[in-house]
């Protein structure tokens, strides 16, 4: 089955920097890669996906970038600010909607003022 | 505009007593997901359901079972529950994939369960 992994575990940058954080899959029947952001006490929020057929996903200051050959896909924010911090997971499936989601470990994020 | 809403938000049980864990989506939608998040594991997948009146087990789904009687509604039980079931369980709902709709997959805020 699939497995995802995520890296780093802790991220740790200064109010303005960029934050890259990096998930690598193993099944390449996997189609649908998205990222969550999981605030404390709350529950993980969609802020980004990226599908198969395409390359790389702005919105704003968060971008992902995806290497299909490679089997990795990244997150990237910019201009990183304090409101940023928080657990980021990625995931991988077979297409949007398909119960089998698979979740990387997390990254936890530390933004400082 | 409540999404999904779990009950409870915390619960400490002992070895051996049962409870259910009720996951509610007022958005429509077909799919239902139980998941649990352990430090350093992510999130796995328990059981799901595709429609109202069915299940089907996820990646760890021993020791739980769940029922989706109504379309809005999934419950999670813990017959006899163990401290290995100590976590903290997200539940989610999607709309089905290849439908046009929105697909996003939209969780609760998270039961805290401990088990002593």
């Amino acid at each position: 089955g699939e497995n995802v992994e995520q890296h780093p575990s802790t991220l740790s940058v200064q109010e303005g920097d960029s934050a890259v954080i990096k998930c690598t899959y193993s099944d390449s029947a996997s189609n649908y890669f998205p990222w969550y952001k999981q605030e404390l006490g709350k529950g993980p929020q969609l802020i980004i996906d990226i599908r198969s057929n395409v390359g790389e996903k702005k919105d704003q200051r968060i971008a992902v970038t995806l290497n299909k050959t490679a089997k990795h896909f990244s997150l990237h924010i910019t201009e990183t600010q304090p409101e940023d911090s928080a657990v980021y997971f990625c995931a991988a499936s077979m297409r949007p909607g398909y119960n089998k989601l698979i979740f990387g470990a997390g990254t936890r994020l530390a933004v400082h003022p | 505009n409540a999404g999904v809403t779990q009950t409870p938000k915390f619960r400490v049980l002992k070895t051996g007593q049962s409870m259910t864990l009720l996951c509610a989506q007022d958005m429509n939608h077909e799919y239902m997901y139980w998941y649990r998040q352990d430090p350093g594991m992510g999130l796995r997948l328990i059981h799901y359901s595709v429609g109202e009146g069915t299940t089907a087990k996820g990646e760890v789904p021993d020791g739980y079972n769940v029922s989706r009687l109504k379309k809005q509604n999934f419950l999670l039980g813990l017959e006899s529950a163990a401290p290995s079931q100590t976590s903290v369980y997200f539940c989610a709902s999607t709309n089905p994939p290849q439908t046009g709709k929105n697909t996003e997959a939209f969780f609760g805020q998270g039961t805290r369960l401990t088990v002593v």
